[in-house]
């Protein structure tokens, strides 16, 4: 079965601070996709990074950084120098690979809020 | 953006009611989905369609039923609704291209 658990259920942190949001995956697929979407206080979903999990090399995006680790099942997410619209909850998700039907069929974290203080 | 709309955008029923929820999409995309969002459960499949008539089950299916007639509207029906069934319900779809899965504004169903 697949299964995403986000630990961290709320961060609270200080504007400029970098922080990181932990997501840990299970699956027994070999082809596989990682997500990372945002959910701001006005409630919509907004897709931040696909992953395919051949492709192990993290990438940066401003001030966004995704470290994916196969080995430790681990894809974490980095804000450096937080500011307060980052404040929103983060979603994990992880889908199969295997079809394009699978590749929308997501298994989500339960969220992480982030809190981001003047 | 994916030119997703969903309706109504809220709405407050009573147990044992009928509801639908309306998906609409601009992109011609090939693949939609509705999920449910709920506190401390992210969100969740309910079903999915792989193309016009053809639907399929998800995680949490019980209770509803989905129709797609058309390539561009997903429609999501609570036969009779339940108090839990109350929740946020998104809609999705998939650009088969890049991959991207496109949300919609979601809709805030409450039950009575």
């Amino acid at each position: 079965a697949q299964k995403v658990t986000q630990a961290q259920t709320e961060i609270s942190v200080v504007e400029k601070e970098d922080v990181t949001l932990d997501c840990v995956y299970e699956t027994r697929d070999t082809t596989y996709y990682l997500f990372w979407y945002k959910q701001p206080p006005s409630g919509e979903l907004v897709f931040l990074i696909r992953r395919n999990s051949f492709d192990e090399q993290n990438e940066i995006s401003g001030r966004y950084s995704w470290n994916f680790q196969k080995s430790t099942s681990s894809f974490n997410f980095t804000i450096t120098a937080s500011q307060v619209v980052d404040s929103a909850v983060y979603f994990c998700a992880l889908s199969g690979g295997h079809g394009s039907s699978n590749t929308g069929k997501l298994i989500f974290g339960q969220g992480t809020t982030l809190q981001v203080k003047p | 953006d994916a030119g997703i709309t969903q309706s109504p955008r809220h709405k407050v029923t009573e147990t044992g009611t009928p509801v639908t929820l309306r998906c609409h999409q601009t992109e011609n995309h090939r693949y939609m989905y509705w999920y449910r969002q709920d506190p401390g459960h992210g969100l969740r499949l309910i079903h999915y369609s792989y193309g016009v008539k053809d639907t399929d089950k998800g995680e949490v299916s019980d209770g509803y039923s989905v129709s797609r007639s058309k390539t561009e509207d997903f429609l999501l029906t609570l036969e009779s609704a339940t108090s839990s069934q109350t929740s946020v319900y998104f809609c999705a779809t998939l650009d088969g291209n890049t991959g991207e899965l496109f949300f919609g504004e979601g809709s805030r169903l409450t039950v009575l």
